[in-house]
């Protein structure tokens, strides 16, 4: 079975990092391209992040372009998100989701929450 | 960055009615290779999101056949023939003939 297991939400303050987890299993994590998408309370979906199966290409959103790292070891089966100098508008939901957003097989985590808070 | 605009915000439909959604593009989003990448994604309460079309008019697996999508350049239809009450939540556009990818700020659809 297909699973995908965010992890490392957690309540954090502002200026503060934080390092987001995403643990495949199923499937041959090392063969899929893998996105960082996530979800402000009531609002509305945000793409973030793109990686490419090797790590070699890796695209951000310009609002999180120079603050959040993108991230994988296939050896380990896990993609990651590492996001520093966190802002009040980064509290949201985050989703790992493996495939590309716009063709093929597409598989979605269930999200893990991240809080910006003093 | 290109932006998406959806119409309309919320969206009350009677069941077994039919609901179109417009997504309008800031730019074509006819890519190099000939293809629209113009996806629509949906997302039921309390649920991940989950892609519905690709490439303006292909249904992804399992998608049921009273959802089509149609357009072409910058302006894109989602349509559902009859809604049934399984298709309550908000819908999404969303262009990957660019990079940064954008969404659309979606579409609620509810039952009258």
């Amino acid at each position: 079975e297909v699973q995908l297991v965010e992890s490392g939400g957690d309540l954090v303050q502002p200026g503060g990092s934080l390092r987001l987890s995403c643990a495949a299993s199923g499937f041959t994590f090392s063969s899929y391209n893998m996105n960082w998408v996530r979800q402000a309370p009531g609002k509305g979906l945000e793409w973030l992040s793109y990686i490419t199966s090797s790590g070699s290409t890796r695209y951000y959103a310009d609002s999180v372009k120079g603050r959040f790292t993108i991230s994988r070891d296939n050896d380990k089966n896990s993609l990651c998100l590492q996001m520093n100098s966190l802002r009040a508008e980064d509290t949201a939901m985050y989703y790992c989701a493996r495939g590309d957003l716009w063709f093929g097989e597409l598989f979605w985590g269930r999200g893990t929450l991240v809080t910006v808070s003093s | 960055d290109v932006v998406m605009t959806q119409s309309p915000l919320s969206l009350p439909v009677t069941l077994g009615q039919a609901a179109s959604i417009s997504c309008r593009s800031s730019q074509s989003l006819v890519y190099s290779d000939g293809n629209t990448y113009l996806n629509w994604f949906q997302q039921r309460p309390g649920q991940s999101p989950r892609r519905l079309i690709y490439k303006v008019s292909n249904r992804d697996s399992g998608v049921p056949e009273r959802f089509s999508g149609s357009g072409s350049g910058t302006d894109f239809t989602l349509k559902i023939t009859r809604v049934e009450a399984e298709d309550v939540g908000v819908y999404y556009c969303m262009q990957a003939t660019h990079w940064p990818l954008t969404f659309g700020g979606g579409t609620k659809v509810e039952i009258k």
